[in-house]
Order: structure tokens, then sequence, then C-alpha cells
């Protein structure tokens, strides 16, 4: 149980589009997801928490017009990078909170984006 | 100072032998403790969850937590060379389905053959 899927798992755009990322947490509903970014050689960098049916919440320095979030079911939660730069090239990691006793997060697979 | 502190290695170990690795933290408000396994280009495995002080022991894996002393250990017995990966500990105050992870940096371990 608590499987965690991303899609796609590798994508590649021009500077200038907009690119689309799905999470979806297949055997559990989740009230809240969190999408990370993780550099080469680095930990992962919290970009936003993701509630259903609210505003995602944030990081400081996160621009949120540019990584539009959108949880709109328990099992889904997109994020959109708008207008795309190679300096948004990463590696980008959802995870799911599990509702059990201790709400653990359990992570999907991650999105290596390229933007050339 | 960063609130998690981790030794980001390599860790380098003949197979077979035990891997220990542990964090430090400044922050006592924490509570929840987590150990994930990490491969190249992969997301994050959860292998351990542990609350408060204590041991807490999975198959090859165990869990310590120092909540005195502000530190935490993930003990690897018989490491195989499926085990080479980066642990990242990682941890919270709260447990409620919005709380953040405060991640470590991760240490990068080599089991070899």
């Amino acid at each position: 149980g608590a499987v965690v899927s991303q899609h796609p798992s590798w994508v590649i755009c021009k500077s200038g589009t907009s690119v689309k990322i799905e999470c979806r947490s297949l055997d559990f509903q989740a009230t809240t997801m969190f999408w990370y970014r993780q550099f080469p050689k680095q930990s992962l960098m919290l970009m936003a928490t993701s509630n259903e049916g609210s505003k995602a919440t944030y990081e400081q320095g996160v621009e949120k017009d540019k990584f539009l979030i959108n949880h709109a079911s328990l099992t889904l939660s997109t994020l959109t990078v708008t207008s795309a730069h190679p300096e948004d090239s990463s590696f980008y990691i959802c995870s799911a909170s599990y509702p059990g006793q201790y709400n653990e997060q359990f992570f999907g697979p991650g999105t290596r984006l390229t933007v050339l | 100072q960063k609130e998690v502190e981790q030794d980001p290695g390599p860790l380098s170990v003949p197979e077979g032998a035990i891997v220990s690795l542990n964090c430090t933290y400044s922050n006592s408000a924490f509570q929840y403790f987590m150990w994930y396994r990490q491969y190249s280009r992969k997301g994050p495995e959860l292998l351990m969850y542990t609350y408060s002080s204590g041991n807490k022991e999975d198959g090859r894996f165990t869990a310590q937590v120092d909540k005195s002393s502000k530190y935490i250990s993930l003990f690897i017995r018989d490491s195989q060379p499926s085990d080479s990966a980066t642990y990242l500990c990682a941890m919270s105050a709260i447990k409620a389905a919005g709380n953040k992870l405060t991640f470590g940096g991760g240490t990068r371990v080599l089991v070899k053959p």
C-alpha cells in the first residue's frame, strides 16, 4: 500500500512553454500533498503544501505564479511550471500524507524536467 | 547553522558490514523521526518511522532516537550492495497531515561487494 505515482517521469521542453506534472496517490486518499525540488547531490527543498480543495501554501522564495499547484481531488495534485526557463530544470518530487496513525509522507518517483 | 545536520559521506563499507548513520538536530520540538532511502534519480522511500526516544527494529534496520542529546541513528546490519543509496533523515514537530518535514542533507552510502 501507500503508492504515489508521478507523470511524466521525464520531460524536455523549450524555453517559454508550460509543463504540467501530475502526482497521484494510487491506493489511498490524501488531503495533503507536498511538492519538492531537488538539485543534484542536494537534499529536498519544499516548494509548497497542497491541500485538497484549497489554495496551496508556498514556501518563502517560491514564485506562486510560476509554479501553479492544483489539488482538485483527494488523489491528484498537479504542478504546472509556467513559462519555463533553463534555470527551472530540476528534479521535482511530490509526496502525499498517508491517513494513518502518523500521517507519514510517501514520495512519488520524481519527474526530471529539462528546459532547453 | 542548519536545523538538521547529516554527514554527506560517502560512507564506504564492505558487504556484510554494519552501516551506521546519524543526524543531529537543534529544534527540541521535533518528536517524529524518519529515515528515507533514495536511489539515484528516484523518489525517497520511507524506511523507518519513530516517535520520541527509544529504539525501533525492522528486519536489518534499527533506528534509535536520543532526544536528550538531539541525536538519531540508523543501523543497517548485514549490508548488501543493494543498500548503496543516499539516506535522508527527516523530522517534524507534529504528526498532522500538513506537517512539514525538515530533512538532513543526506549521507551517500556505498556497499562494496
